[in-house]
């Protein structure tokens, strides 16, 4: 039973424009998510965070928004370049914030074309 | 500063062969952990460790081993390979337990059990 779910398997988006990641999830506890970004043949690397107390958290191009009442959350890079071309992952977790009771969704692939 | 560094990155096992992948991080991170990914679903928790010798389950424990003899190393043994357990491993450490330090990770090992 997945708890975070991001129904994109892939994204294409030409480069210079935004590319929206989503993740939905179901456990109405979950208050603090993260997104992390993955290169082939690397492990993931965080990327951005936001608390529920917060509806937008900005770190330069990448923007993540939260909607706690339609329990969704999307990642906004603009303008998207072709080093962005990565798999990106949602992930959530619920008080006490352990490390242990994160749960990931199965991740979006990004390409980004010149 | 090699971060956290996994071999092998490759392994082909028999079905009942036993192996051991190889964790370590050079930051002095209390807290590792183990995960798989399979494709269509996140990344699931296998094993975590809060501090040398403390190791717990996570989701997906069943099948693995682990031990945590030092802050350096997290060896993850599989005891009797199979089938199911084909995936990519990967390994991360953090600080702390708590979701608010950034895990890091491992470039991950694929592993093929035939």
């Amino acid at each position: 039973d997945q708890q975070v779910k991001q129904n994109s398997p892939s994204l294409s988006v030409q480069e210079g424009r935004i590319s929206i990641l989503n993740c939905d999830y179901t456990n109405s506890m979950f208050d603090y998510f993260l997104w992390y970004k993955k290169y082939p043949a690397e492990g993931p690397t965080f990327l951005i965070s936001i608390s529920s107390i917060k509806d937008k958290n900005e770190d330069g191009r990448f923007t993540v928004f939260l909607n706690k009442s339609a329990k969704h959350l999307s990642l906004h890079i603009v303008p998207s370049q072709p080093g962005d071309s990565a798999v990106y992952f949602c992930a959530a977790i619920e008080p006490p914030y352990n490390n242990n009771d994160m749960r990931f969704g199965a991740g979006t692939r990004l390409t980004v074309k010149p | 500063n090699a971060g956290v560094t996994q071999t092998p990155k490759f392994q082909v096992l028999k079905t009942g062969q036993s192996m051991t992948l190889q964790c370590a991080q050079d930051m002095n991170h209390e807290y590792m952990s183990w995960y798989r990914q399979d494709p269509g679903m996140g990344l699931r928790l296998i094993h975590y460790s809060v501090g040398a010798g403390i190791t717990d389950q996570g989701e997906v424990p069943n099948g693995y081993n682990v031990s945590r003899s030092t802050t350096e190393d997290f060896p993850l043994r599989l005891l009797s390979a199979a089938p199911s357990q084909t995936s990519v491993y990967f390994c991360a450490s953090s600080p702390s337990a708590g979701a608010r330090d950034t895990q890091y990770f491992g470039p991950g090992t694929r592993l093929t059990v035939l």
